[in-house]
């Protein structure tokens, strides 16, 4: 897995609350990436981020935040949440320097918002 | 980025040599051809990417037509566990490095 650690691997929470998941690699690379994935729609990206404090919004970025202050970790934020953001959320990283440049996911965190 | 065009389903029998197509006729010369795969709920895993030569590594090999307007993913001698959804991404190369747009992909499953 390219030394990517996603935890938790499984929440369940109720509509409102917070909730923070997290991305830890292992690998210094560069780029890191959130998605999430829901029947019918694929992977979607939601933030990546070029480097420490660097990031920028993907596709569906809405209901989201991110943050990175160290290069091995990347944090997604669900502020609020909401029974449209249970979905299946991978992390992905890539560009270790003299590195190949294609992309390594993490295993996944499923997460139930009731 | 290119969109591209995969078949939903394929089917192979075990021991057989699967092969995947994927139209991109909208690439640009500088966007690469990058195949991941799926298998059941895990995180995707990266196969194989080329620019416009084909490419061979220790999973599969890349055919990429001489227009680039599409390719094909070959897989040798495919087994059981090579069951999983194959997609196709096209994307520039440079800072959007990981910055994949999925498709919907192709379910692959391979029969005994």
């Amino acid at each position: 897995d390219a030394g990517i650690t996603q935890s938790p691997r499984h929440k369940v929470t109720e509509t409102g609350t917070p909730v923070t998941l997290r991305c830890h690699q292992t690998e210094n690379h560069r780029y890191m990436y959130w998605y999430r994935q829901d029947p019918g729609h694929g992977l979607r990206l939601i933030h990546y981020s070029y480097g420490v404090k660097d990031t920028d919004k993907g596709e569906v970025s809405d209901g989201y935040s991110v943050s990175r202050s160290k290069t091995e970790d990347f944090l997604l934020t669900l502020e609020s949440a909401t029974s449209s953001q249970t979905s299946v959320y991978f992390c992905a990283i890539s560009g270790k320097q003299g590195g190949n440049t294609e992309a390594f996911f993490g295993q996944g965190t499923r997460l139930t918002v009731v | 980025d290119a969109k591209t065009t995969q078949p939903p389903s394929m089917d192979c029998a075990e021991g057989r040599a699967a092969n995947l197509p994927c139209n991109h006729s909208t690439i640009s010369g500088n966007e690469y051809v990058y195949w991941y795969r799926q298998i059941h709920s895990q995180g995707p895993q990266y196969i194989i990417h080329g620019l416009k030569n084909n490419e061979t590594n220790e999973m599969a090999s890349l055919i990429i037509t001489e227009d680039r307007k599409s390719s094909t993913l070959i897989l040798p001698h495919a087994t059981l566990r090579d069951t999983a959804v194959y997609y196709c991404i096209v994307q520039r190369g440079g800072t959007s490095y990981g910055k994949l747009t999925f498709g919907q992909g192709t379910i692959l499953t391979v029969h005994p």
